[in-house]
């Protein structure tokens, strides 16, 4: 079993919806949450990282993280044909990993017009 | 700007032959990591490196050596390419201190495609 889980869709929308985006995870020392966001052909860039659980908001995104049931989410609002992308959620366990993170396999979006 | 270059968008080689793959930072970044991404397993750790002439294993580094000899550069060698090392290559720098955001938020080359024939 891979200690991160995500779901590689691909998942298409239409413009102006919600997306969800979503990451189960097994090791329950990870208390450092990111989501890096990949365009086709370029690398990984970070959008948001969250610290233990709860949610953290930045425009159109929130992430939220549900160490009890070990989840983590990315919500897109609004979303729009410029967020199509590959999204990687990735984590750490702060101490004992040095700042090395383990990455999901990526969820592929696509939001069309 | 943070910018992390990598030597070649698209490498085709041999089997049997001797690859490498350069990285450079400009950030002046203490730790640099080297990654294979695979359709279905994700982002793959092979090598990083906390400091010049120090480095560490990571999750799959059979087949694989780096070299660090200055801070801004790290390389990726691949002794004998097998096809099974076709794959995308991502190099990523991060800084190691600044607090927790800055430690972990790894920046990333745009990555080499490299085929193995």
């Amino acid at each position: 079993q891979k200690e991160v889980e995500q779901d590689p869709g691909p998942l298409s929308v239409p413009e102006g919806a919600i997306v969800s985006l979503n990451c189960t995870y097994s090791n329950s020392a990870f208390q450092y949450f990111m989501w890096y966001r990949q365009y086709s052909r370029k690398g990984p860039e970070l959008l948001m990282y969250t610290y233990s659980s709860g949610n953290k908001e930045d425009g159109r995104f929130t992430a939220q993280v549900d160490k009890s049931s070990k989840y983590i989410s990315l919500f897109i609002r609004d979303s729009q044909p410029s967020d199509s992308a590959t999204y990687l959620c990735a984590m750490s366990p702060l101490t004992g990993g040095g700042n090395k993170l383990t990455f999901g396999t990526g969820t592929q979006l696509k939001v069309e017009l | 700007d943070v910018k992390v270059t990598q030597s070649s968008r698209y490498l085709v080689k041999r089997t049997g032959e001797k690859v490498f793959l350069e990285c450079v930072q400009d950030m002046d970044h203490e730790n640099m990591f080297w990654y294979r991404q695979d359709p279905g397993l994700g982002l793959r750790l092979i090598y990083f490196s906390y400091d010049v002439k120090m480095k560490e294993k990571g999750d799959i580094p059979e087949g694989y050596s780096v070299s660090r000899e200055k801070k801004e550069r790290f390389s990726l060698i691949l002794e004998s390419a097998s096809t099974n090392q076709t794959s995308m290559y991502l190099c990523a720098s991060s800084s190691a201190g600044g607090g927790l955001a800055k430690y972990y938020e790894q920046y990333f080359g745009p990555g080499t495609r490299l085929t193995v024939t």
